[in-house]
């Protein structure tokens, strides 16, 4: 079965700082691997997502994720936070070839200070 | 506006009473997703649906959930005789039958309360 594991479901930096945002999945197929980013009280919306080819994705807003199978990871990282990137960030996995649906992680709320 | 369309957004419901709500997906799209988000839980896929056909409903409760997607109309998620429990938000997302992209599109979510 898949699963995702986002390490910390909270993390604040300063506005300019470094964001990173990490992910850890467990698939037995090769995944198809995407960030979502839900700000209150609205859905979600995709940032990124890589399914095959180039490893490192680059996303809206400036966000970007590497896509590491040694490390099954998919980590998300913007090299200069802005204060409109506070929100919730949700990884997810899917094996679409098996036909199921994406499995989230259980979230990361990103605040930014100035 | 041709997104992800629920309805109510908000819905309050005392102990024991019936809620419905609705998800009509972008145009084009043919499947549908339920996804129930609880406070620091993240969100817990429930059912995925085609048009007249239920894919996979391993994430529903076994009793007084039910979801549809009829040929016509929107897809509806029931939830019976509802308990303090059920209250959360509800996220349906749609799609194409599109295997090379696999992306979801979200509606904003219907946010049930259970008095």
């Amino acid at each position: 079965a898949q699963s995702v594991t986002q390490l910390g479901s909270h993390v604040s930096v300063s506005e300019g700082a470094l964001v990173l945002l990490r992910c850890n999945y467990s698939s037995s197929v090769p995944p198809y691997l995407f960030w979502y980013v839900q700000y209150p009280n609205q859905g979600l919306q995709l940032l990124l997502k890589y399914t095959t080819g180039a490893t490192l994705v680059k996303g809206i807003n400036g966000f970007e994720a590497e896509f590491k199978k040694s490390e099954t990871s998919f980590h998300l990282t913007k090299p200069s936070a802005h204060m409109s990137d506070a929100a919730e960030y949700f990884c997810a996995v899917s094996d679409l070839r098996a036909g199921t649906a994406l499995i989230f992680g259980k979230g990361t709320t990103l605040s930014v200070s100035s | 506006n041709a997104g992800v369309m629920q309805n109510p957004r908000h819905l309050v419901r005392r102990r024991g009473q019936e809620a419905r709500l609705r998800c009509s997906p972008m145009k084009g799209h043919s499947h549908v997703y339920w996804y129930r988000q609880l406070p620091e839980e993240g969100l817990k896929f429930m059912v995925y649906l085609q048009k007249e056909n239920i894919i996979d409903e391993s994430g529903m409760p076994k009793e007084r959930f039910s979801a549809e997607f009829p040929k016509e109309g929107p897809s509806i998620l029931r939830i019976q005789q509802v308990v303090r429990g059920d209250s959360a938000a509800y996220f349906c997302a749609s799609s194409i039958p599109d295997r090379l992209t696999g992306e979801l599109f979200f509606g904003e979510g219907s946010r049930l309360t259970v008095l």
